[in-house]
């Protein structure tokens, strides 16, 4: 069975600071990872996919295999980077289910 | 990517009524699904729904609990039947589109 791991359910940092949320994954085929993120009051948004491999509003994710890992990283840390984010993982072939970790909500302090 | 309008909002019900949540995307779409985000905790997929077929439902939920209709490829609803207040949680529909999936804004449910 799929399993996606978020282990820090609040992660709090100051503005300019770095911040890596983690995101561990449990599959045993070649999964397809996506960060989604969801500001107040807005619907959730996909941020990054790691087929894409693309830096979005200066976040970077990158699938580590051996360590069955896909981190999200951003070298600064703005105010507008508060929100909660979801790590999901898509199961390979023509399975389109999304399995979800339970979500780091960031805040990102002045 | 694609659209996704869902309604209602919110909404407040009595144990043992039925609510139906629509969601209509502004493209056409082969998949649709399904989540519950109980309150603190993450997205759960209910069902899969494709157009022409009967839904596919995860391990937990059933078809007379959460009757689900796609009667093309722009459309779904999802109605929670015979409500409790276990029910309570926010509903959530999605769709695949273009790099990913869309996600609809959401409905709030509490029942009393």
């Amino acid at each position: 069975a799929q399993r996606v791991t978020q282990p820090e359910k609040l992660l709090s940092v100051f503005k300019g600071a770095p911040v890596e949320l983690k995101c561990n994954y449990s599959y045993s085929g070649s999964p397809e990872l996506f960060w989604y993120v969801q500001y107040s009051r807005q619907r959730l948004q996909l941020l990054l996919r790691h087929i894409s491999r693309e830096s979005i509003k200066g976040f970077t994710a990158d699938l580590n295999k051996g360590e069955t890992s896909f981190h999200l990283k951003k070298p600064f840390a703005q105010e507008e980077d508060s929100a909660m984010y979801y790590c999901a993982l898509k199961s390979g072939g023509s399975n389109y289910k999304l399995t979800f970790g339970k979500g780091t909500l960031l805040t990102v302090n002045p | 990517s694609a659209v996704i309008s869902q309604k209602p909002s919110r909404d407040i019900c009595q144990r043992g009524t039925s609510l139906t949540i629509q969601c209509q995307v502004d493209s056409q779409v082969t998949m649709m699904f399904w989540y519950r985000q109980q309150p603190g905790q993450s997205l759960t997929l209910i069902a899969t729904a494709n157009q022409g077929s009967e839904a596919t439902y995860e391990s937990g939920f059933v078809i007379d609990k959460f009757p689900i209709s796609r009667p093309n490829l722009t459309f779904s609803t999802l109605t929670v039947s015979n409500m409790s207040p276990e029910d309570s949680s926010i509903y959530l529909c999605s769709a695949t589109s273009g790099d990913g999936y869309t996600f609809g804004s959401g409905t709030r449910l509490t029942v009393v």
